[in-house]
């Protein structure tokens, strides 16, 4: 079992949906969680951290859950230049560092 | 200008030759990663670094070396390319500790290994 899953999707919805994701991770010592946007061929690039009382950002909503042990990240009225894969990624103590966990991710594709 | 640069930026080589992948940093950042994507399997950690003459490994070190002289350089180095390192590789860097502990990536190299 991978410490940080995702559903790799396609998760195909129309223009102006709302869509929402999850990411389960296992390591209850995981400290910071975050959420990626990787484009196809390009480097990832933060969407937004996660809070513990949840956080928004405009049509982008993130909640952590502590006690089950996922986040999730949701769109409302999507957008084309929404499709994307999604990365989750955990930051979690390790050997006296931390460590970035990196989910597989979910690709999204916005369909006009 | 600022951020986070890699080169080359697409490199062909052959079974057994070195490569030496380059990354450089203009924030100052004290961590810096080398991560590895491929299909099926995400991002996966090669090495990081918490400080210049800091290095450990990560998820997926066997066949990579890397260094650290200067903060701002993180070169990966490739001793004997195997065709299994063909990849596309990412360096980050990231402000951690901080309040936002964001990680930064750089363009990515595309490297094929025939």
């Amino acid at each position: 079992r991978k410490e940080v899953e995702q559903d790799p999707g396609p998760f195909n919805v129309p223009e102006g949906a709302t869509v929402a994701f999850n990411c389960t991770y296992s390591n209850s010592a995981s400290q910071s969680f975050f959420w990626y946007r990787q484009d196809c061929r390009k480097e990832p690039k933060l969407l937004m951290s996660v809070y513990s009382s949840g956080n928004e950002d405009g049509r982008f909503t993130a909640q952590l859950n502590r006690a089950s042990q996922y986040i999730s990240l949701l769109i409302r009225d999507s957008k084309l230049s929404d499709s994307a894969t999604y990365l989750c990624v955990v930051n979690r103590p390790t050997s006296g560092t931390y460590k970035y966990i990196f989910g597989t991710g979910t690709r999204l594709k916005v369909l006009a | 200008d600022a951020g986070i640069t890699q080169s080359p930026r697409y490199k062909i080589t052959e079974t057994g030759r070195q490569v030496t992948l380059m990354c450089h940093q203009t924030w100052s950042h004290s961590y810096m990663f080398w991560y590895r994507q491929d299909l099926g399997h995400g991002l996966r950690l090669i090495y990081y670094s918490a400080a210049a003459d800091i290095t450990d490994k990560g998820e997926v070190p066997d066949g990579y070396v890397v260094s650290r002289s200067k903060t701002e350089n993180f070169p990966l180095t490739l001793e004997s390319a195997t065709r299994s390192q063909t990849s596309v590789y990412f360096c980050a860097s990231s402000d951690f500790p901080s309040e936002k502990e964001t990680q930064y990536f750089g363009p990515g190299t595309r490297l094929l290994v025939l």
